[in-house]
Protein backbone atom coordinates (compact mmCIF):
# COMPACT_ATOMS: atom_id res chain seq x y z
CA UNK A 1 0.00 0.00 0.00
CA UNK A 2 0.88 3.83 -0.46
CA UNK A 3 2.94 5.37 2.44
CA UNK A 4 1.99 8.64 1.01
CA UNK A 5 -1.10 10.04 -0.45
CA UNK A 6 -0.58 13.38 -2.71
CA UNK A 7 -3.38 15.89 -3.10
CA UNK A 8 -4.22 16.79 -5.65
CA UNK A 9 -4.09 14.46 -7.91
CA UNK A 10 -3.47 16.60 -10.95
CA UNK A 11 -3.09 20.85 -11.36
CA UNK A 12 -3.28 22.72 -13.89
CA UNK A 13 -1.71 26.36 -14.21
CA UNK A 14 -0.97 28.97 -16.08
CA UNK A 15 3.11 30.00 -16.26
CA UNK A 16 4.46 32.37 -13.85
CA UNK A 17 1.27 31.17 -11.31
CA UNK A 18 2.34 29.04 -8.02
CA UNK A 19 1.70 25.16 -7.38
CA UNK A 20 1.03 23.80 -4.02
CA UNK A 21 0.77 20.17 -3.61
CA UNK A 22 0.27 18.34 -0.82
CA UNK A 23 1.11 14.71 1.24
CA UNK A 24 -0.17 12.90 3.80
CA UNK A 25 1.69 9.86 5.36
CA UNK A 26 0.72 6.71 8.50
CA UNK A 27 3.27 6.29 10.12
CA UNK A 28 6.84 7.52 11.87
CA UNK A 29 9.09 9.17 9.39
CA UNK A 30 12.90 9.59 9.27
CA UNK A 31 12.74 11.76 6.30
CA UNK A 32 10.50 12.84 2.98
CA UNK A 33 11.92 13.88 -0.09
CA UNK A 34 10.14 14.57 -3.78
CA UNK A 35 10.72 13.61 -6.57
CA UNK A 36 9.52 14.79 -9.98
CA UNK A 37 9.24 12.00 -12.77
CA UNK A 38 8.42 13.57 -16.74
CA UNK A 39 6.42 11.51 -18.80
CA UNK A 40 7.45 8.18 -19.05
CA UNK A 41 11.15 9.33 -17.55
CA UNK A 42 13.23 8.66 -14.98
CA UNK A 43 12.58 10.01 -11.10
CA UNK A 44 14.38 13.12 -10.05
CA UNK A 45 15.29 13.78 -6.57
CA UNK A 46 14.64 16.95 -5.70
CA UNK A 47 14.51 17.54 -2.05
CA UNK A 48 14.88 16.03 1.35
CA UNK A 49 13.40 17.34 4.52
CA UNK A 50 14.37 15.46 7.81
CA UNK A 51 11.61 14.74 10.28
CA UNK A 52 12.73 17.81 12.61
CA UNK A 53 13.00 20.25 9.71
CA UNK A 54 9.93 22.41 9.19
CA UNK A 55 10.72 23.53 6.22
CA UNK A 56 13.65 23.78 3.17
CA UNK A 57 13.97 25.60 0.54
CA UNK A 58 15.86 24.90 -2.47
CA UNK A 59 15.91 27.37 -6.13
CA UNK A 60 12.10 27.86 -6.88
CA UNK A 61 11.07 24.71 -4.33
CA UNK A 62 10.09 25.14 -0.97
CA UNK A 63 9.18 22.61 1.23
CA UNK A 64 7.28 22.14 4.79
CA UNK A 65 6.52 18.94 7.16
CA UNK A 66 4.22 18.87 10.07
CA UNK A 67 5.11 15.90 12.02
CA UNK A 68 1.88 16.25 14.38
CA UNK A 69 -0.29 16.22 10.80
CA UNK A 70 1.67 13.56 8.98
CA UNK A 71 1.99 15.76 5.98
CA UNK A 72 4.14 18.02 4.17
CA UNK A 73 3.61 20.35 0.94
CA UNK A 74 5.63 21.48 -1.88
CA UNK A 75 5.44 25.04 -3.66
CA UNK A 76 6.59 26.01 -6.78
CA UNK A 77 7.17 28.97 -7.27
CA UNK A 78 6.26 31.08 -10.69
CA UNK A 79 5.82 27.92 -12.36
CA UNK A 80 7.63 27.38 -15.55
CA UNK A 81 6.31 25.08 -18.76
CA UNK A 82 9.46 22.78 -18.09
CA UNK A 83 7.65 22.16 -14.56
CA UNK A 84 5.27 19.89 -16.88
CA UNK A 85 5.67 16.72 -15.00
CA UNK A 86 3.95 14.40 -11.97
CA UNK A 87 5.10 15.19 -8.53
CA UNK A 88 5.61 12.49 -6.00
CA UNK A 89 6.49 12.45 -2.12
CA UNK A 90 8.15 9.61 -0.52
CA UNK A 91 8.61 9.01 2.72
CA UNK A 92 11.64 6.90 4.68
CA UNK A 93 9.88 4.93 7.80
CA UNK A 94 11.85 4.68 10.77
CA UNK A 95 11.13 1.18 11.00
CA UNK A 96 11.89 0.58 7.08
CA UNK A 97 15.87 0.21 7.54
CA UNK A 98 15.72 3.49 4.80
CA UNK A 99 13.70 1.83 1.99
CA UNK A 100 12.04 4.74 0.38
CA UNK A 101 7.84 4.17 -0.22
CA UNK A 102 5.90 6.84 -2.66
CA UNK A 103 2.50 7.94 -3.12
CA UNK A 104 0.37 7.84 -6.23
CA UNK A 105 1.77 11.33 -7.51
CA UNK A 106 0.43 14.94 -8.67
CA UNK A 107 0.56 15.62 -12.16
CA UNK A 108 1.02 19.21 -12.95
CA UNK A 109 0.32 20.47 -16.03
CA UNK A 110 1.76 24.52 -16.79
CA UNK A 111 0.77 26.26 -19.99
CA UNK A 112 2.06 28.77 -21.46
CA UNK B 1 22.19 10.80 -17.66
CA UNK B 2 21.66 10.77 -13.76
CA UNK B 3 25.00 7.60 -13.98
CA UNK B 4 22.44 5.02 -13.85
CA UNK B 5 21.93 2.57 -16.74
CA UNK B 6 19.45 0.52 -17.58
CA UNK B 7 19.03 -2.02 -20.45
CA UNK B 8 17.06 -3.12 -22.42
CA UNK B 9 14.77 0.67 -22.55
CA UNK B 10 11.97 -1.19 -24.40
CA UNK B 11 11.22 -4.84 -23.99
CA UNK B 12 8.31 -6.57 -25.66
CA UNK B 13 7.52 -10.45 -24.80
CA UNK B 14 4.78 -12.92 -24.60
CA UNK B 15 3.15 -14.47 -21.37
CA UNK B 16 5.11 -17.39 -20.22
CA UNK B 17 7.94 -15.98 -21.11
CA UNK B 18 11.06 -14.80 -19.12
CA UNK B 19 13.28 -11.62 -19.22
CA UNK B 20 16.41 -10.02 -17.44
CA UNK B 21 16.37 -6.84 -16.98
CA UNK B 22 19.99 -5.65 -16.46
CA UNK B 23 21.28 -2.17 -14.05
CA UNK B 24 24.41 -0.40 -13.59
CA UNK B 25 24.45 1.94 -10.78
CA UNK B 26 25.75 5.17 -10.22
CA UNK B 27 30.00 5.43 -9.63
CA UNK B 28 30.28 4.69 -5.81
CA UNK B 29 26.98 3.73 -4.95
CA UNK B 30 26.92 0.45 -3.47
CA UNK B 31 22.85 -0.33 -3.21
CA UNK B 32 20.50 -1.03 -5.97
CA UNK B 33 16.58 -0.78 -5.52
CA UNK B 34 14.32 -1.95 -7.59
CA UNK B 35 10.61 -0.61 -8.42
CA UNK B 36 7.43 -1.74 -10.53
CA UNK B 37 5.24 1.21 -11.86
CA UNK B 38 2.38 0.66 -13.39
CA UNK B 39 -1.15 2.97 -13.61
CA UNK B 40 -2.96 0.61 -10.83
CA UNK B 41 -0.91 0.39 -8.74
CA UNK B 42 1.77 3.14 -8.82
CA UNK B 43 5.54 2.64 -8.20
CA UNK B 44 5.86 -0.57 -5.90
CA UNK B 45 9.23 -1.53 -4.14
CA UNK B 46 10.19 -4.26 -5.14
CA UNK B 47 13.96 -5.42 -3.29
CA UNK B 48 16.94 -4.08 -2.44
CA UNK B 49 19.87 -5.16 -2.05
CA UNK B 50 23.45 -3.62 -0.55
CA UNK B 51 26.84 -4.53 -1.79
CA UNK B 52 25.99 -7.94 -2.92
CA UNK B 53 23.35 -8.92 -0.10
CA UNK B 54 19.56 -8.60 -0.33
CA UNK B 55 18.93 -5.71 2.14
CA UNK B 56 15.01 -5.55 1.89
CA UNK B 57 12.12 -7.21 -0.01
CA UNK B 58 8.55 -5.46 -1.23
CA UNK B 59 5.84 -6.33 -2.97
CA UNK B 60 8.12 -8.74 -5.22
CA UNK B 61 5.97 -11.62 -6.58
CA UNK B 62 7.65 -15.27 -6.46
CA UNK B 63 7.76 -15.40 -10.17
CA UNK B 64 10.02 -12.45 -9.82
CA UNK B 65 13.83 -12.28 -8.58
CA UNK B 66 17.40 -10.24 -8.63
CA UNK B 67 21.03 -10.46 -8.08
CA UNK B 68 23.70 -7.70 -7.59
CA UNK B 69 26.56 -9.01 -8.37
CA UNK B 70 30.33 -8.47 -7.27
CA UNK B 71 30.30 -5.47 -9.95
CA UNK B 72 27.52 -4.30 -7.94
CA UNK B 73 24.85 -4.25 -11.27
CA UNK B 74 21.67 -6.05 -10.24
CA UNK B 75 19.81 -8.07 -12.93
CA UNK B 76 16.12 -8.66 -12.56
CA UNK B 77 14.72 -11.46 -13.15
CA UNK B 78 10.75 -12.07 -14.57
CA UNK B 79 9.40 -15.22 -15.38
CA UNK B 80 6.30 -17.18 -16.47
CA UNK B 81 5.09 -13.44 -17.62
CA UNK B 82 1.83 -12.35 -17.58
CA UNK B 83 -0.37 -9.44 -18.50
CA UNK B 84 -0.68 -7.53 -15.49
CA UNK B 85 3.57 -7.26 -15.65
CA UNK B 86 3.78 -5.21 -18.13
CA UNK B 87 5.24 -2.09 -16.46
CA UNK B 88 7.63 0.21 -16.41
CA UNK B 89 10.83 -0.80 -14.04
CA UNK B 90 12.88 1.35 -12.43
CA UNK B 91 16.03 0.38 -10.79
CA UNK B 92 17.49 3.20 -8.36
CA UNK B 93 20.62 3.67 -6.43
CA UNK B 94 22.38 4.96 -3.24
CA UNK B 95 25.60 5.78 -2.15
CA UNK B 96 24.62 3.85 1.43
CA UNK B 97 21.88 1.09 2.48
CA UNK B 98 18.65 3.49 2.52
CA UNK B 99 17.57 6.99 1.86
CA UNK B 100 18.07 7.95 5.41
CA UNK B 101 21.10 10.59 4.99
CA UNK B 102 19.49 11.64 1.07
CA UNK B 103 17.90 10.00 -1.86
CA UNK B 104 17.99 7.84 -4.97
CA UNK B 105 19.17 8.03 -8.04
CA UNK B 106 16.98 6.70 -10.46
CA UNK B 107 17.82 5.02 -13.94
CA UNK B 108 15.04 5.58 -17.22
CA UNK B 109 13.83 2.61 -16.73
CA UNK B 110 12.83 -1.11 -18.78
CA UNK B 111 9.35 -0.38 -19.80
CA UNK B 112 7.87 -3.87 -20.45
CA UNK B 113 4.99 -4.75 -22.51
CA UNK B 114 4.07 -8.31 -22.26
CA UNK B 115 1.48 -10.01 -25.13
Amino acid sequence: SQQGEEDPQALSIQEGENATMNCSYKTSINNLQWYRQNSGRGLVHLILIRSNEREKHSGRLRVTLDTSKKSSSLLITASRAADTASYFCATVRTDSWGKLQFGAGTQVVVTP
Amino acid sequence: DSGVTQTPKHLITATGQRVTLRCSPRSGDLSVYWYQQSLDQGLQFLIQYYNGEERAKGNILERFSAQQFPDLHSELNLSSLELGDSALYFCASSPGQGAVLGGYTFGSGTRLTVV
